[in-house]
């Protein structure tokens, strides 16, 4: 079935540096764009980066611009989110997510798939 | 940015009861807007996109709709599997973001 799998997070210490991945099964995923957002405990989500379907377009949320980076290998099905310079505003559940629609950087109609969750404590 | 603006955060509700959330764009975002259900520990799952379009498999009871920059989502007749919390997403450009959530309750 269509699924996004998670892996990475933990407990980090401030400063130091932390990488998320993402696998991807059931659908043809060098077409989808995919994007990460993170829930602070007890909090809302909050939008974090995507990256196109075939890797040559980024962007991220002002929050974690500069500290954070976002790739994708389509010969993996993977996508993977670098953590730097981690400070305690970013202790969330990360999750990834796939767009509906594929191959549109700019689609307007949701995110249809996510991953289960992972979770990034920085103590 | 866009900022969404949501309302109530809480409603307490019965099953049975027809509620409405609403969500305002701070700026002009055509009908780029979905609805996400999160339930507690679980990932948020898309309701509607394109303000009022339902996706695939959600009940024909979630109504999502739009007047300027005003978005509504309405759940008629509520179930026991509704209760959680939803959030609407801009999808007009970047960065995207969400409304502060809101969490429908047992009355």
């Amino acid at each position: 079935q269509v699924q996004l799998v998670q892996s990475g997070g933990g407990v980090v210490q401030p400063g130091r540096s932390l990488s998320l991945s993402c696998a991807a099964s059931g659908f043809t995923f060098r077409h989808f764009a995919i994007h990460w957002v993170r829930q602070p405990p007890g909090k809302g989500l909050e939008w974090v980066a995507v990256v196109s379907s075939d890797g040559s377009e980024r962007s991220f949320a002002d929050s974690v611009k500069g500290r954070f980076t976002i790739s994708r290998d389509n010969s993996k099905n993977t996508v993977s989110l670098q953590l730097n310079g981690l400070t305690g505003g970013d202790t969330a559940v990360y999750y990834c997510a796939k767009d509906q629609i594929a191959e549109d950087f700019l689609s307007i109609d949701g995110m249809d798939v996510w991953g289960q969750g992972t979770a990034v404590t920085v103590s | 940015d866009i900022q969404l603006t949501q309302s109530p955060s809480l409603l307490s509700a019965s099953v049975g009861d027809s509620v409405t959330i609403t969500c305002r764009a701070s700026q002009a975002i055509n009908f780029y807007l979905a609805w996400y259900q999160q339930k507690p520990g679980t990932a948020p799952k898309l309701l509607i996109y394109e303000a009022s379009t339902l996706h695939s498999g959600v009940p024909s009871r979630f109504i999502g709709s739009r007047s300027g920059t005003e978005f509504t989502l309405t759940i008629n007749h509520l179930q026991p599997e509704d209760f959680a919390t939803y959030y609407c997403q801009q999808l007009n450009g970047y960065p995207r973001t969400f409304g502060q959530g809101t969490t429908v309750e047992i009355k």
